[in-house]
């Protein structure tokens, strides 16, 4: 069974549409987040949330709105598309702090290309 | 704020090399320190975790790892890298008090060649 699964995998859409990034995780983790991977491979942390309240929200675009409708699941809805969203964006869970036999688990990644 | 710096980019390497990654970490508290490894066109995969204790810590794929905390440096090595070791390696740091994130150096991509 997939720990942390998102969907879509790939995802390839034009400039100014809106679009949705769904993530699920099966751990019990009570804190999930979302990464963006730009294309030089950066990691950077969006936005993170714990049971369902979010606690981290980094200097992102307003386009950029997650939803945590119950503590298993983290969406991301993207407003208005630009060519520079283009990424790979990684969902994650944890539980609160890491621990050292659960620490981050990563989803596989939604490659988001906007044309 | 916590912040991550690996200072090689990129590393080629002929099989059965020895490897070293170097990272290094600013943060004046207590951290967990981690490796990631990607695989070309995978998610991140975790390969070793340090939290306290022993500062040398091992890993899977016969990876290991030294804390040194005079030097805020947390270096993976391995004595003899295979072809399938090609992949991006990922340091990352977070502190363990409250609900901190996980934050990322910006990666060191290894190459093996025959």
């Amino acid at each position: 069974d997939t720990a942390v699964s998102q969907t879509p995998k790939y995802l390839v859409t034009q400039m100014g549409n809106d679009k949705s990034i769904k993530c699920e995780q099966n751990l019990g983790h009570d804190t999930m987040y979302w990464y963006k991977q730009d294309s030089k491979k950066f990691l950077k942390i969006m936005f993170s949330y714990n049971n369902k309240e979010l606690i981290i929200n980094e200097t992102v675009p307003n386009r950029f709105s997650p939803k945590s409708p119950d503590k298993a699941h983290l969406n991301l809805h993207i407003n208005s598309l630009e060519l520079g969203d283009s990424a790979v964006y990684f969902c994650a869970s944890s539980p609160p702090g890491f621990t050292q036999d659960s620490p981050l688990h990563f989803g596989n990644g939604t490659r988001l290309t906007v044309t | 704020a916590q912040s991550v710096s690996q200072h090689n980019h990129h590393v080629i390497l002929s099989e059965a090399a020895s490897l070293e990654l170097g990272c290094n970490y600013s943060y004046g508290g207590t951290v967990n320190l981690f490796w990631y490894v990607q695989y070309p066109g995978q998610h991140l995969q975790l390969l070793l975790k340090y939290f306290s204790g022993d500062p040398l810590v091992k890993g899977i794929k016969g990876f290991e790892a030294e804390f040194i905390k005079s030097k805020f440096s947390f270096n993976l090595r391995k004595p003899s890298v295979q072809w399938s070791d090609t992949a991006e390696y990922f340091c990352a740091v977070n502190a363990p008090l409250g609900n901190t994130p996980l934050v990322f150096g910006k990666g060191t991509r290894l190459s093996v060649i025959a």
